[in-house]
């Protein structure tokens, strides 16, 4: 079946430094792929999407490319500040179902000033 | 614009009881999805709904969880009876299915604790 497979955190990184969060993924067909953020407290929200391969999406200054040939979807930032703190989640959907949306298992990241 | 709208956000009770947590989608959503989050197994999806019709309950742990949405605007997850293993936050996340890909908009959760 269909999955998602993430880097295992907790990730802790200096205010500045480069982020790259692993994603890859299992499925038939061509589906969507999505960096979901959770901040403490909080719901998931949408923070980039791809909806085809070669795709880069990107927003808040994270960026992922969708790379098909590896099934790839690394989430990157150049630069974190510490309000970036939260867990980011991998996802996928495929095309042929209703909205339903795999989620990874979470990855944790603690930027420290 | 008002989000998804989850209550309680907190709910703390004994084993045994019942419990009911409710969610309202965003006005014009035609998905909704119930999930539930620990450390243990991470994010889970309970069950969705499209149009008000259950389409996938198969994350439904047991007899004892049950879920409805008896019209667009509202929907309850119940568990009856609660165990303390069932400790976890509840979340209920909504979107517009049919019309490429749209985000699922989550609530803030539910918190619940069995003792």
């Amino acid at each position: 079946g269909d999955s998602v497979t993430q880097m295992e955190g907790p990730v802790t990184l200096s205010e500045e430094a480069f982020l790259t969060i692993n994603c890859t993924y299992t499925a038939t067909g061509y589906p969507s792929l999505f960096w979901y953020v959770q901040y403490p407290g909080e719901g998931l929200q949408l923070l980039l999407k791809a909806t085809k391969a070669d795709d880069k999406g990107s927003n808040k200054g994270f960026e992922a490319t969708y790379r098909k040939e590896t099934t790839s979807f690394h989430l990157e930032k150049g630069s974190v500040q510490v309000s970036d703190s939260a867990v980011y989640f991998c996802a996928l959907k495929r095309e042929t179902s209703y909205d339903k949306v795999i989620f990874g298992p979470g990855t944790s990241l603690s930027v420290i000033p | 614009d008002a989000g998804v709208i989850q209550s309680p956000r907190h709910e703390v009770t004994e084993m045994g009881q019942e419990v009911t947590l409710r969610c309202k989608p965003i006005s014009g959503h035609n998905s909704l999805f119930w999930y539930r989050q620990t450390m243990m197994r991470g994010l889970e999806l309970l069950i969705y709904f499209n149009n008000n019709v259950p389409i996938d309950d198969s994350g439904m742990p047991e007899d004892r969880f049950s879920a409805k949405m008896p019209n667009a605007s509202f929907s309850t997850l119940k568990i009856q009876p609660s165990e303390p293993r069932d400790s976890a936050v509840y979340f209920c996340a909504s979107s517009l299915a049919g019309q490429g890909y749209q985000p699922q908009h989550f609530g803030d959760g539910t918190r619940l604790s069995i003792l």
